[in-house]
């Protein structure tokens, strides 16, 4: 059964730094692509960037290039979003996603599927 | 950036009729399109890929249509478990965008 299960809520201030994980497992980890989406308050989802564990190749939302890192330790199966210095607008809920299907394209990889298993998210409040 | 305009922002049908949402891709998207339910208080389900193609285990009343900047996802018979924000979702490229949501009321 493929499962993605997300570190727990954290609490932290301004400054601060993060790292929240997401532990993959039932599936075979280095093969897919898996992503970020942010959710602030019950509102849209927003997409932040993907990586691709077998080769640790990271394709970030220009809005979120430099604001975050998205890594991955494929011997334990867990993808990784970090933050060097949170923001009071970070806090919302953080959620992985696996892509279900990709190919090797003249110009590189790309997406050919929508994203089919999710984490439960990782709610982080960021505040003085 | 892909820009993608569902509509309506809100969504009010009976149990039983019929629910019909509509995306718009700000560029043309071939059908590198996903549809997803969010309920509340849970994480989104993929529930269409490919602009028609049903994921597995979702119901045969959810379908999906269109292609390149006009897409439709469709409910034929609305059941109370519906109750939900939809979202479409292109994967064109790696500049993922999703649209803004349509919510589904119950009547």
């Amino acid at each position: 059964e493929v499962q993605l299960v997300q570190s727990g809520a954290e609490v932290k201030k301004p400054g601060e730094s993060l790292k929240i994980s997401c532990k993959a497992s039932g599936y075979s980890f280095n093969s897919y692509w898996i992503g970020w989406a942010r959710q602030i308050s019950g509102k849209g989802l927003e997409w932040m960037g993907v990586i691709y564990p077998g080769d640790s190749d990271v394709r970030y939302r220009s809005s979120f290039q430099g604001q975050v890192t998205i890594s991955a330790d494929k011997s334990i199966t867990i993808a990784y979003l970090k933050w060097s210095s949170l923001k009071a607008s970070d806090t919302g809920m953080y959620f992985c996603a696996r892509l279900s299907d990709w190919r090797n394209a003249g110009r590189g990889p790309i997406p050919k599927g929508g994203f089919d298993y999710w984490g439960q998210g990782s709610l982080v409040t960021v505040s003085s | 950036e892909i820009v993608m305009t569902q509509s309506p922002a809100t969504l009010s049908v009976s149990p039983g009729e019929r629910a019909t949402l509509s995306c718009r891709a700000s560029q043309s998207l071939s059908s590198n399109l996903a549809w997803y339910q969010q309920k509340p208080g849970q994480t989104p389900r993929l529930l269409i890929y490919g602009a028609s193609t049903r994921a597995t285990g979702i119901p045969a009343r959810f379908s999906g249509s269109g292609s390149g900047t006009e897409f439709t996802l469709t409910i034929s018979s609305l059941q109370s478990e519906d109750l939900a924000v939809y979202y479409c979702q292109h994967y064109n490229d790696w500049l993922i965008t999703f649209g803004q949501g349509t919510r589904l009321e119950i009547k």
